[in-house]
């Protein structure tokens, strides 16, 4: 089957500027978390949608972040404006079940975002 | 909050040692698990632990949540120069998938 899958790899944008992030999760996987690693951070919980629901976005930074999934397939995560502190790599991750700890999180390869 | 206290951040061996990665909370999880993330990929999961005291191997790795559920380690016997990786523990609260993360463990081993 094919993984998570995120585009862009890597994007490189000037603060003021917006930038949307895309996730494609496993074909059949309700649940598609975002995450974020800041720079010498450890990796944090944006929010959560249950197909097109949103469950928990109490991660995300403030409103300059909105995020959408269409008919509860492909998400995306919109910044706008970026500021320098949203420069990361920003994952997400997909599975089956609710991820009560006994179900895998699929993580996609990241898009590394550079605000400058 | 919950905080998961990943140590050490950074280690490099030789070949063939033994090394021991850390993962300390004061809050309690109701599963730990363990990913490995290689360089411009995403985390992959190892090993999900469920029940305090609990043991797993995976070949030469021994992955193990502690009696009350707060701390967790990861034990490399022999390591090998393919063992090197990202290492991250992360814990789950009651609300799934909502992952929290140690800061990670840059391993390097050397041939």
């Amino acid at each position: 089957e094919a993984g998570v899958t995120q585009f862009p790899s890597h994007s490189v944008i000037e603060k003021g500027q917006t930038v949307t992030l895309r996730c494609d999760p496993i074909s059949g996987h309700d649940n598609l978390y975002w995450y974020r690693r800041v720079m010498g951070k450890e990796i944090k919980f944006l929010l959560h949608f249950v197909k097109e629901s949103k469950q928990d976005e109490s991660g995300m930074p403030n409103n300059r972040f909105l995020a959408e999934r269409t008919g509860g397939t492909y998400s995306t995560l919109k910044v706008q404006p970026a500021e320098l502190e949203d420069s990361g790599v920003y994952f997400c991750a997909s599975s089956q079940n609710r991820g009560q700890g006994t179900s895998p999180l699929h993580f996609g390869n990241g898009t590394r975002l550079t605000v400058t | 909050t919950q905080l998961l206290e990943q140590s050490p951040q950074f280690l490099s061996i030789q070949e063939g040692e033994n090394l021991t990665v850390y993962c300390n909370s004061s809050s309690v999880f109701s599963s730990l698990q363990w990913y490995r993330q290689e360089p411009g990929e995403g985390p992959v999961l190892l090993v999900t632990v469920v029940t305090g005291g609990e043991v797993k191997k995976l070949k030469r790795l021994t992955f193990q949540f502690g009696d009350a559920r707060k701390d967790s380690s990861l034990h490399i016997t022999a390591a090998q120069p393919g063992d090197t990786g990202l290492y991250l523990c992360a814990g789950a609260g009651n609300q799934g998938g909502k992952l929290i993360f140690g800061q990670g463990t840059e391993l390097s081993v050397k041939p």
